[in-house]
């Protein structure tokens, strides 16, 4: 039973398409996250989210629009795909204390987002 | 802006070889977190360390966090295959930010 899944793994499209990346977490866990890894393998955090309720939201374009429908799921949705979307976008759950105190995250395969 | 440095990018050793990788904090951290990434895979929490002067082993890697809580080291001792991969640390900025800031990631290679 795989703790964080995402789907799809793999995603190739076209510049100006809108595409969705799933995140499910079956932990119990209470913060989602979703972290952006380039091509240099820089893992960086665009979102958390907590019960439902957004925590962070770094200095990501508005094409990106994340939804928590509930605790366990996650969703990434971007609209008019640049080639500068390209990435492998990781969704991530901790159980924290608090919206502010990370703990051990647990991240999901993957999904490598190719833009042509 | 806030960062976390981490050095070297990349380390080829040979089987047997001793590791560390070293990571630089502008700020101090409420907590730093280690992670292993192997090629194609995603990462995988290896520790955390919340004290300062926090010294932790798991076999043969031990883990360093500083007296200021701004740096922290991962040393693997005698490196073996297995090893492979793309270590980062995560650190947790203090004030209520949640935010955990990655470093660049050590690359490591060892030779058989």
């Amino acid at each position: 039973d795989t703790a964080v899944s995402q789907t799809p793994k793999y995603l190739v499209t076209q510049m100006g398409n809108d595409k969705s990346i799933k995140c499910e977490q079956n932990l119990g866990h209470d913060t989602m996250y979703w972290y952006k890894q380039d091509s240099k393998k820089f893992l960086k955090i665009m979102f958390s989210y907590n019960n439902k309720e957004l925590i962070i939201n770094e200095t990501v374009p508005n094409r990106f629009s994340p939804k928590s429908p509930d605790k366990a799921h996650l969703n990434l949705h971007i609209n008019s795909l640049e080639l500068g979307d390209s990435a492998v976008y990781f969704c991530a759950s901790s159980n924290t204390w608090t919206p502010w105190d990370t703990g051990e995250l647990f991240f999901g395969e993957g999904s490598r987002l190719t833009v042509l | 802006g806030q960062q976390v440095m981490q050095i070297p990018q990349y380390q080829h050793v040979q089987e047997g070889e001793d590791f560390t990788t070293y990571c630089n904090s502008s700020t101090t951290l409420s907590n730093i977190q280690w992670y292993k990434q192997r090629p194609g895979g995603h990462p995988v929490f290896l520790i955390q360390l919340v004290k300062s002067g926090e010294v932790k082993k798991q076999k043969r890697l031990t883990f360093q966090f500083g007296e200021a809580k701004k740096n922290s080291s991962l040393h693997i001792t005698a490196t073996q295959t297995t090893d492979v991969g793309t270590y980062f640390c995560a650190g947790l900025l203090s004030g209520n930010t949640g935010k955990l800031i990655f470093g660049q990631g050590t690359t490591l290679q060892v030779k058989p």
